[in-house]
């Protein structure tokens, strides 16, 4: 399973776009793309996931070249809240199970 | 909103005893997992489990971890003689069963695991 790697950390300030890049260069034909953010003493949250292109929701976009080995989180206009660790992860499916592998995670700190 | 919940929040155990942390995952999900967070570390995976069995395990999930659904609602881990270095935060999350979409993991609040 492809190991993700990511900047261990970014700073921002508020209203500013921020882009996380992802390197997972032996990503397979089946794994998708998964990011999560996590706050202190909290679980992980699901933000987004994607296979190829873009994927949009509510809260970020998710950027995925045609080569796959890498992909961009995409948050806009971040608030203060959104200081929080991001984690990127592939994820592999199969009939009765699923591997995925947690990255080392970006801290973003958000400052005003 | 259906959420996952874990208890006890917080553990406190001396070296060699057992433990058993207790999850309660989001009644329709099918797929149920722990993971481990050393404080200031990155999640780790630790095991999955689906239709009453592991599907897969990382290679810190050794002989001395277990996990269990005694019952249609809890999801369990029981650690048989707990190390020093057991001492980290465990959360527990589930998921459905994938319907052409995505496997979208919800994680508990976590039960902090202190062995002294």
């Amino acid at each position: 399973l492809a190991k993700t790697t990511q900047p261990i950390s970014m700073d921002s300030y508020e209203g500013q776009e921020v882009n996380i890049t992802c390197s997972h260069n032996n990503i397979a034909t089946n794994d998708y793309i998964t990011w999560y953010q996590q706050f202190p003493s909290q679980g992980p949250r699901f933000i987004i996931q994607g296979y190829k292109t873009k994927v949009t929701n509510e809260v970020a976009s998710l950027f995925i070249p045609a080569d796959r080995k890498s992909s961009t989180l995409s948050l806009p206009r971040v608030s203060l809240s959104d200081t929080a660790v991001y984690y990127c992860l592939v994820e592999r499916y199969g009939y009765n199970f699923n591997k995925f592998y947690f990255g080392s995670g970006t801290k973003l700190n958000v400052k005003p | 909103e259906p959420e996952v919940t874990q208890t006890p929040s917080h553990q406190v155990t001396q070296m060699g005893q057992e433990v058993i942390l207790r999850c309660v995952p989001i009644s329709n999900h099918l797929y149920f997992y722990w993971y481990r967070q050393i404080l200031g570390q990155k999640v780790e995976f630790l095991v999955s489990f689906y239709n009453n069995e592991i599907s897969e395990k990382s290679e810190i999930f050794d002989d001395q971890f277990s996990v269990e659904r005694p019952d249609g609602s809890n999801f369990t881990l029981k650690i048989r003689s707990t190390k020093l270095e057991d001492s980290a935060m465990y959360f527990c999350a589930s998921s459905e069963s994938r319907t052409g979409g995505s496997y979208e993991q919800y994680f508990g609040p976590g039960t902090r695991l202190t062995v002294t």
